[in-house]
């Protein structure tokens, strides 16, 4: 079974654009969640979507945002970059998402200049 | 959450069992331990989790003492590609989907050749 997928693996953005990361859960996972990582902070959860709605929230700010489609491919936004956005953005599917067995895709590195 | 602690970092032989512990006294009885390491640079990977009983899988065994205040991850025949920092996670699985993992500092496992 393929595992997960995200795409592009990385990019470059300058500060105030915006930019639409893409993540393919395995197939047959219905729940996808995505995460930003940075040496400083750590792992934090953004958000959660499970059958095209957002279920779980982490604590960012607006500028980042999410949807899901029906075949459960999902996107993430981040509109008005700033510098602090730099940073691995990892996605994880999981079957029902109840709970925290999780498979991570191997990130979008973002560098914001 | 129950708060986990696990040693910074271990050295294992090649070839030998890795045995990485993790200190979870304070988890409540609906918590279940979850294990996940990360390789440099890539994303993170699940490897098993537990609730009582000890679980075993193709990747390696969970022993989680009777009182459940400790467990062990147990890598049966460590590889030099096992070199990585393990995670060790205690969460509630509720009926309302996965609010998002957390890290800790983890342990850095060094597999010495």
């Amino acid at each position: 079974k393929a595992g997960v997928t995200q795409t592009p693996r990385y990019l470059i953005k300058t500060r105030g654009q915006q930019v639409t990361l893409s993540c393919s859960p395995i197939s047959g996972h219905r729940s996808v969640s995505w995460y930003q990582q940075t040496p400083g902070q750590g792992l934090q959860f953004l958000f959660e979507y499970f059958s095209e709605t957002q279920r779980n929230k982490g604590n960012f700010p607006g500028r980042f945002s999410g949807r899901q489609f029906s075949n459960s491919r999902s996107e993430m936004n981040v509109s008005t970059l700033e510098l602090g956005d730099s940073a691995l953005y990892l996605c994880a599917s999981s079957v029902t998402g109840r709970n925290y067995e999780q498979y991570f895709g191997p990130g979008t590195r973002l560098t914001v200049t | 959450d129950a708060k986990t602690t696990q040693p910074p970092s271990m050295d294992c032989a090649e070839g030998r069992a890795a045995n990485l512990p993790c200190n979870h006294s304070t988890i409540s009885g609906n918590e279940y331990v979850y294990w996940y390491r990360q390789i440099h640079s890539q994303g993170p990977q699940y490897i098993i989790h537990g609730l009582k009983n000890n679980e075993t899988n193709e990747m390696a065994s969970l022993i989680i003492t009777e009182d459940r205040k400790s467990s062990t991850l147990i890598l049966p025949h460590a590889t030099l590609r096992d070199t990585a920092v393990y995670y060790c996670i205690v969460r509630v699985v509720s009926g309302g989907g996965a609010d998002g993992l957390t890290f800790g500092k983890g342990t850095h496992l060094i597999i010495q050749p």
